[in-house]
């Protein structure tokens, strides 16, 4: 099981961090996804800490403990969002996402 | 760029089974170097991951749906399929397609199919 916090508010130009705690997560690679109203998720960091292509340099991610962490810098009101982590359950071979974190930009 | 395209029937009755396919365009299924995965929404809530299949046509399920998931993957049409048992309301979701990458997560998604079982 993967935790987020249900939401999030903070004004233009702050800094997000949206946490992902779960059980042994530091065994697993965390993957976090960027889902805008009415679109599909898209991946914004893999691998813990790495950015896809065409992802700005503003969102970041790390991992300490039993605690994965998408951080978000310089808000802009298109970062408006909801968030979603992601680790393989290698116990049971199966992907688990968090429940999600809703970004509202004020 | 690969490119995911969900299909499906849209609306089906409950108890019964829904079929969806998913066509690959941009990259080959067949090379073999990617699994594909299903995924669903219902409105407002959160991810939950059904299932992911190679072009081996090895499969993995979410613990939670495996009695009722099957799939099965075309390499000749470049699509890959689903199947969901009795369904009941608590299957209308959006379904989505995408590609596993080999390092990590999903990097490619579909637009998405909507179900809804009524």
């Amino acid at each position: 099981v993967l935790t987020q916090p249900p939401s999030m508010s903070l004004v233009p130009g702050k800094t997000a961090t949206i946490t992902c705690a779960g059980n042994n997560i530091g065994d697993y690679s965390v993957h976090w996804y960027q889902q805008r109203p009415g679109q599909a998720p898209v991946m914004v960091i893999f691998y813990d800490s790495d950015r896809p292509s065409g992802i700005p340099e503003r969102f970041s991610g790390s991992k300490s403990g039993n605690t994965a962490t998408l951080t978000i810098s310089r808000v802009e009101a298109g970062d408006e969002a909801d968030y979603f982590c992601q680790a393989w359950e290698s116990g049971s071979d199966h992907w688990v996402f968090g429940g999600g974190t809703k970004l509202t930009v004020l | 760029q690969v490119q995911l395209q969900e299909s499906g029937p849209g609306l089906v009755k409950p108890s019964q089974t829904v079929s969806l396919t998913c066509n690959v365009s941009g990259g080959s299924i067949g090379s073999g170097i990617y699994y594909w995965s299903w995924i669903r929404q219902p409105a407002g809530k959160g991810l939950e991951w059904i299932g992911r299949i190679h072009a081996s046509g090895d499969t993995r399920s979410n613990p939670s749906l495996k009695s009722r998931v099957s799939m099965s993957v075309d390499v000749s049409k470049n699509q890959f399929s689903l199947k969901l048992t009795s369904v009941t309301a608590a299957d209308t979701a959006m379904y989505y397609c995408a590609r596993d990458s080999p390092y990590g997560g999903n990097d490619n998604w579909g637009h998405g199919t909507q179900v809804i079982v009524s």
